[in-house]
């Protein structure tokens, strides 16, 4: 039973923003939306999370849907850095068990 | 504030043996959690541990098992070794449930 869905990937050009969808129909009310990112192989890292408003740090910002049945993360200037593949992940009740999915591999080309 | 850190970072085992991964959380959380990623079956949960107690559990074998000590370090054991066993272990440690999960580097394990 999936809890997310992603595109398998994406390119996005240097220095525009990347728009990368997450579908997650699913989700229960007080479900919290992350978003991480993995370069490599080596460990993911964390980016953005959120319950049901939109949020923004330093990294990106993270658009949800009034019905919370998706959302968009947004890398606003992309880097050749930020290739990397990207999960939006629904965390499963209860305890802290995140789910990943397949996640988007995104290519940032110069 | 120091990184979630694994040791070791590369291991080889033979079939058969068993093995031990170490987790340090980040100073003061309670929580980790590990992870098997493997290139076919993607990141998999497998365990969470907060304060010492296991409180989650992935669709693994009992050949994984893990413990969490008073100061919230965690080790993961895998006995009996399988080929298909060959994957990168992630830990990660949380302040809590519905916080961040921060992760470690992982550990390599590859089994001959």
């Amino acid at each position: 039973d999936a809890k997310t869905t992603q595109p398998p990937s994406m390119d996005c050009a240097e220095g525009r923003a990347a728009n990368l969808p997450c579908n997650h129909s699913t989700i229960s009310g007080n479900e919290y939306v992350y978003w991480y990112r993995q370069i490599h192989s080596q460990g993911p890292q964390y980016i953005i999370h959120g319950l049901k408003n939109n949020e923004t740090n330093e990294m990106a910002s993270l658009i949800i849907t009034e019905d919370r049945k998706s959302s968009t993360l947004i890398l606003p200037h992309a880097t050749l850095r930020d290739t990397a593949v990207y999960y939006c992940i629904v965390r499963v009740e209860p305890g802290n068990q995140f789910y990943f999915g397949t996640g988007t591999s995104l290519t940032v080309i110069p | 504030k120091a990184g979630v850190t694994q040791t070791p970072r590369y291991l080889i085992k033979t079939r058969g043996q068993q093995v031990t991964l170490s987790c340090s959380p980040i100073s003061g959380h309670r929580s980790v959690s590990w992870y098997q990623q493997t290139p076919g079956q993607g990141l998999q949960f497998l365990f969470e541990y907060f304060s010492e107690t296991q409180r989650n559990k992935g669709n693994f074998p009992g050949r994984f098992s893990g413990r969490q000590f008073s100061n919230s370090r965690s080790e993961m054991n895998v006995s009996t070794l399988e080929l298909g066993d060959s994957a990168l272990y992630l830990c990660a440690s949380s302040a809590g449930v519905r916080y961040e999960q921060y992760f470690g580097p992982g550990t390599r394990l590859t089994v001959t």
